[in-house]
């Protein structure tokens, strides 16, 4: 199976809702979990990250929640906007002991205005 | 701000032929990686570098693909024989170490394969 899984796929809410992302990942040896944003035609960009250190990180309308004992953290963000629409992907280390990031399948964000 | 820069934007071309694309890593990072994403999915790790040499490389880099560093600034990923299933988004991405932050990205090379 995956070693990173990322839900939901789509999601779809009105401008000012809120929106949630979660990504479950394997490696309990994983200390570092980004999160990116991905524009239409786009390259991927860091919104926002955090370390295994901390239980959440925010950054205005955007946090990241952490929990290393059921190995998943989320992205929220609140007060959607138009331009928060995009396809976001988080990002864990693989299993077996590689530093390299792999990235979930991704979920489309759309808001409506 | 500095950036990861990629050559060609987009390169359309026949099967079977050969395909090089370019990058220019940040120039004080170490590690430095291709990542591939077909239209659509996901963005899929194919292959590390460090220290001159493979550090690691997924299922997907198999013989056909293969990376370089020909003069210390560049950082090439060659397609020998390209097939039709090579179409894809290819970024480029460094960082300055290992497991320590942010993948800093190009903005890609589309490949396209007829």
């Amino acid at each position: 199976g995956e070693n990173v899984e990322q839900h939901p796929s789509t999601l779809s809410v009105q401008e000012g809702d809120s929106a949630v992302i979660k990504c479950t990942y394997s490696d309990s040896a994983s200390n570092y979990f980004p999160w990116y944003k991905q524009e239409l035609g786009k390259r991927p960009q860091l919104i926002i990250d955090i370390r295994s250190n901390v239980g959440e990180k925010k950054d205005q309308r955007i946090a990241v929640t952490l929990n290393k004992t059921a190995k998943h953290f989320s992205l929220h963000i609140t007060e959607t906007q138009p331009e928060d629409s995009a396809v976001y992907f988080c990002a864990a280390p693989s299993s077996g002991g590689s530093y390299i990031p792999t990235f979930g399948r991704g979920t489309s964000l759309i808001v409506h205005p | 701000e500095p950036e990861v820069t990629q050559t060609p934007s987009h390169q359309v071309t026949q099967m079977g032929q050969e395909v090089i694309l370019r990058c220019v890593p940040i120039s004080n990072h170490l590690y430095f990686y291709w990542y591939r994403q077909i239209l659509g999915q996901k963005v899929e790790f194919l292959v590390s570098f460090y220290n001159n040499e493979i550090s690691e490389k997924s299922e997907i880099f198999d013989d056909q693909f293969s990376v370089e560093r020909p003069d210390g600034s560049n950082f090439t990923l060659k397609i020998r024989s390209t097939k039709l299933e090579d179409s894809a988004m290819y970024f480029c991405a460094s960082t300055l170490g290992q497991n320590t932050g942010e993948l800093f990205f190009g903005e890609g090379s589309r490949l396209t394969v007829l």
